[in-house]
């Protein structure tokens, strides 16, 4: 079955760290380019950054409000995408989204999507 | 970075209308836009990929339209399960960026 379960979130003080965990399975990970997107309690869509495939040379992208705070990685070898969250804030407060990433018509399409891993930033 | 904006932020429907999603890019992005439906407690779908293209699987009274700034969903004939939040999502460049949103609910 192809999918993507997220693991990890939970609750953390401010200033805290935590590493979320997504778990692929039936599709070739290592071809695909893969996002993480977040959504806060009734908030809208926000997405986070990149890793891309190995023939990409992993390289990675990040939105503003996370550089340098958040790092994106991932283990072809074990199927997994990780986002190591640092100095986290309350505003980090979200259901935390791994989604995969399909090339289609020379578009990157957003196009398969995990569950979710919830993220609460409070003291 | 890209600002998206999405109209109207909300519309109430009847089963059987035809609905019109806006989205609009603060410059030019050819094609690079894709529409996402969003239900309550569900992770996101992609509909429309590319402004135009289908999704795999997606109903064909979803349709997408539009190039440069200006994009548009239309759903021809609205059915209940259609009932959710539509969002936008550039992918012309880092950082991709997605709209606000346009919440649909029954009238």
């Amino acid at each position: 079955e192809v999918q993507l379960v997220e693991s990890g979130g939970g609750l953390v003080q401010p200033g805290g760290s935590l590493r979320l965990s997504c778990a692929v399975s039936g599709f070739t990970f290592s071809d695909h380019h893969m996002d993480w997107v977040r959504q806060a309690p009734g908030r809208g869509l926000e997405w986070l950054g990149r890793t891309k495939s190995k023939v990409r040379s992993y390289t990675t992208e990040y939105a503003a409000s996370v550089k340098g705070r958040f790092t994106i990685s991932r283990d072809d070898s074990k199927n997994s995408l990780y986002l190591q969250m640092n100095s986290l804030k309350t505003e980090d407060t979200a259901m935390y989204y791994c989604v995969r990433v399909t090339p289609v018509a020379s578009r990157d399409a957003l196009d398969l999507w995990g569950q979710g891993t919830m993220v609460t930033v409070s003291s | 970075a890209i600002q998206m904006t999405q109209s109207p932020s909300s519309l109430s429907a009847s089963v059987g209308d035809r609905v019109t999603i806006t989205c609009r890019t603060s410059q030019g992005i050819g094609n690079d836009l894709g529409w996402y439906q969003q239900k309550p407690g569900k992770a996101p779908k992609l509909l429309i990929y590319a402004a135009s293209s289908l999704q795999s699987g997606v109903p064909s009274r979803f349709s997408g339209s539009g190039s440069g700034t200006d994009f548009t969903l239309t759903i021809s004939s609205l059915q209940p399960e259609d009932f959710a939040t539509y969002y936008c999502l550039h992918d012309y460049n880092y950082p991709l960026t997605f709209g606000p949103g346009t919440k649909v609910d029954i009238k």
